[in-house]
């Protein structure tokens, strides 16, 4: 089946400073990966729609600068969020649909990164 | 917001005991999807039911879509402890930009 990978799991990081998720398809390529944002026991929030070789289409609401998308390859999208604060403390999930299926088809999902910011 | 609704928002049941999850939506879709969320984790998807479909069946999971009540049910039949966890639904519009809509969520949980 298609696996997506994600990395780190976890991160703990300091007020002020970029972390970088990033988030692999393992045995396929993704043209198209989602990214999403979960508050505890909330439901998945789109945060932007990440297209290789193109620029990121963002939900509204959400900051470009602030949350920055990168999809350069067809098995690489990674998310950084620059200069993090407690409240960008969160748990972000990447996905991604098998070419063929459309973007319509069955999501695969990573695990996840608990992001946490003191 | 475009966010589907699910209820019950969480449901505690005997193992054994079925568990029945709605889930309502707001636009016209493509399709219809469940996935499950063991805490701390990814979405794992379990079936895809089609806007041309009623119902779909897959091992312990039965799904029905009614596209003129912008609805569906996922049904758990014989649970499990091992069934714990979160089920969204999740719609893909028609048309429009790709992109997925979950609903609000279930926190099933199963007692053994």
């Amino acid at each position: 089946g298609a696996v997506v990978s994600q990395h780190p799991s976890w991160v703990i990081c300091k007020s002020g400073t970029s972390v970088k998720i990033e988030c692999r398809s393992l045995d396929f390529q993704a043209t198209t990966m989602f990214w999403y944002r979960q508050f505890p026991k909330q439901s998945l929030m789109l945060m932007a729609t990440s297209n290789e070789g193109s620029k990121a289409t963002y939900e509204q609401g959400v900051e470009k600068d602030k949350f920055l998308i990168n999809h350069a390859s067809l098995t690489l999208s990674t998310l950084t969020v620059t200069s993090a604060h407690p409240e960008d403390s969160s748990f972000y999930i990447c996905s991604a649909s098998v070419p063929g299926q459309g973007a319509r088809g069955i999501q695969y999902f990573g695990a996840g990164t608990r992001l946490s910011v003191l | 917001s475009q966010q589907g609704e699910e209820d019950p928002q969480a449901l505690s049941i005997q193992e054994g005991e079925n568990a029945t999850m709605n889930c309502s939506y707001k636009t016209s879709i493509n399709n219809l999807q469940w996935y499950r969320q063991n805490s701390g984790r990814g979405l794992v998807h379990l079936i895809l039911i089609r806007s041309n479909e009623r119902e779909k069946h897959s091992g312990r999971l039965r799904v029905t879509l009614d596209t003129s009540k912008k609805s569906s049910s996922l049904l758990i039949t014989a649970s499990r402890a091992a069934d714990t966890a979160s089920y969204f639904c999740a719609t893909a519009r028609t048309s429009g930009t790709y992109k997925y809509i979950f609903g609000t969520g279930t926190r099933l949980k199963v007692l053994a």
